[in-house]
C-alpha cells in the first residue's frame, strides 16, 4: 500500500534561514508527488507538483526515486511562509485519481 | 470565483443524530472527494466520485454515505453520528483527464459530535 511520511510535525526556522521540509513515500508504481499548503484561515491549496519542475514562491522540490523522497526546499525563509505543509502522493488507477497525504509539517518562521 | 463551496462551516451534533454536508463546485470537474482531517493524521479519504451517479469508498468510509446526483454536488451523510466522527471535513474536486491534476479544496466543515 502507498504511504507518505513527513517526519517533522513542527519546523521552526529564523527568517532568512534555509528551509527543508522532508517527505518520503512508498509506492510500487510510478509516483506523482505534490506539495499542498494551508495558510492560516485559508483553504488547502496546491503549492507545486513534481512534474512541473517549477519554483513557486521560492520553493522547489525534486523527486528522488532512489531515496523515495520529495523534500521541499527554500533558500531563505520569509514570515509569510509560516503555514501547514502537506506532501501528497497521487495515484491514477485508470478509473480514478486519488491522493494519499502525509500528516503534515507546520513551518514556523520567526524573526 | 467560488470554486469549491462547503456548507455548513460549523456544526455541533449529539451522538446518534444525522446530518448531511454539502459540497458544490462550479468548475465542471468530474472528480470529487471527501476527506477528514484529524490532528496528527493528515487528510484521509472517506469517499470519492469519478462522475455523476458514481461513488466509491476511500480509506475510511465506515459510518459515512455519499451521493452524487448532480455533477456539481457531492453530499456526505452521517446517519448516526458518533464522537469518533468529530473532525474537520474537506471536500475537493479535480478534472479527470491526464496525470498530475491538482485537487481544489473547499474551506472545510468543522463538525463536533457530543
Amino acid at each position: 500500500a502507498q504511504r507518505v511520511t513527513q517526519p517533522e510535525k513542527l519546523l521552526s526556522v529564523f527568517k532568512g534561514a534555509p528551509v527543508e521540509l522532508k517527505c518520503n513515500y512508498s509506492y510500487s508504481g510510478s509516483p506523482e508527488l505534490f506539495w499542498y499548503v494551508q495558510y492560516s484561515r485559508q483553504r488547502l491549496q496546491l503549492l507545486l507538483r513534481h512534474i512541473s519542475r517549477e519554483s513557486i514562491k521560492g520553493f522547489t522540490a525534486d523527486l528522488n526515486k532512489g531515496e523515495t523522497s520529495f523534500h521541499l526546499k527554500k533558500p531563505f525563509a520569509q514570515e509569510e511562509d509560516s503555514a501547514m505543509y502537506y506532501c501528497a502522493l497521487g495515484i491514477n488507477t485508470g478509473t480514478a485519481s486519488k491522493l494519499t497525504f502525509g500528516t503534515g509539517t507546520r513551518l514556523q518562521v520567526t524573526l | 470565483n467560488a470554486g469549491v463551496t462547503q456548507t455548513p462551516k460549523f456544526r455541533v451534533l449529539k451522538t446518534g443524530q444525522s446530518m448531511t454536508l454539502l459540497c458544490a463546485q462550479d468548475m465542471n470537474h468530474e472528480y470529487m472527494y471527501w476527506y477528514r482531517q484529524d490532528p496528527g493524521m493528515g487528510l484521509r479519504l472517506i469517499h470519492y466520485s469519478v462522475g455523476e451517479g458514481t461513488t466509491a469508498k476511500g480509506e475510511v468510509p465506515d459510518g459515512y454515505n455519499v451521493s452524487r446526483l448532480k455533477k456539481q454536488n457531492f453530499l456526505l451523510g452521517l446517519e448516526s453520528a458518533a464522537p469518533s466522527q468529530t473532525s474537520v471535513y474537506f471536500c475537493a474536486s479535480s478534472v479527470s483527464l491526464g496525470r498530475n491534476q491538482p485537487q481544489h479544496f473547499g474551506d472545510g466543515t468543522r463538525l463536533s459530535i457530543l
